[in-house]
């Protein structure tokens, strides 16, 4: 079967770094999503990665390695509006989107 | 704002109950979708439309029926649901097909509650 895994729940403190880590077995690869949702708001499109290495963006950056069926996506310089569920999502060889369970991510002053 | 808007936000109604969920996007995108999200569960694809044609039908109950009367409009009609069917039901839309990595944008949902 197909499988996204990414921690359920994450904490950390205002300033610091976290990396947010997702795993995945799918039947073949097109690409790979990081989504934001608040609670109660709808999901918004952080990136997309296709090719292995690093893509920066401002103070988020996501990360993949296609051998290895991993990505990360990385948050520098939290800010308190950074609470929120992150949800990763892999674009499988029909073209379905495999989605992750979502990681809540908890930032503590 | 997304440019995906949803109504109603919120809904409650009992098994008996028929009522229609509303979508509209006017970004002038050509795919639409219907999503389920459970608490602690990935988002389950319901339904997805391509220029109006209903392209996937991921094996959900009958008691879920989509309607696409437009490329702007997608509905969702709803009848004899059974509690577990509550859920935050999300529409979607994006400019090209599936198929292409382009991303999704969502609506807000509506948080649908059966009693």
């Amino acid at each position: 079967g197909q499988n996204i895994d990414q921690p359920t729940e994450m904490t950390a403190t205002e300033g610091a770094i976290v990396q947010i880590n997702c795993t995945y077995q799918t039947s073949g690869f097109n690409g790979l999503f990081w989504y934001q949702q608040h609670a109660g708001e709808a999901p918004t499109f952080l990136s997309y990665n296709v090719l292995d290495g690093l893509e920066e963006k401002g103070r988020f950056s996501s990360f993949l390695s296609r051998s290895k069926g991993y990505s990360y996506l990385l948050l520098k310089e939290l800010q308190m509006k950074d609470s929120a569920s992150y949800l990763c999502a892999v674009l499988d060889s029909n073209y379905q989107l495999i989605w992750g369970a979502g990681t809540k991510l908890i930032i503590k002053p | 704002e997304t440019g995906v808007t949803q109504t109603p936000r919120h809904l409650v109604m009992g098994m008996t109950n028929k009522k229609s969920l509303k979508c509209e996007q006017h970004l002038g995108h050509n795919a639409m979708y219907w999503y389920k999200q459970s608490a602690k569960k990935p988002l389950e694809l319901m339904f997805v439309y391509n220029f109006k044609e209903q392209t996937e039908n991921n094996s959900v109950p009958s008691r879920f029926s989509p309607e696409c009367p437009n490329s702007s409009h997608l509905f969702l009609h709803l009848h004899t649901l059974q509690p577990e069917d509550s859920a935050l039901y999300l529409c979607a839309s994006s400019q090209d097909p599936p198929g292409s990595n382009t991303e999704a944008f969502f609506g807000q949902g509506t948080r649908l509650t059966v009693v």
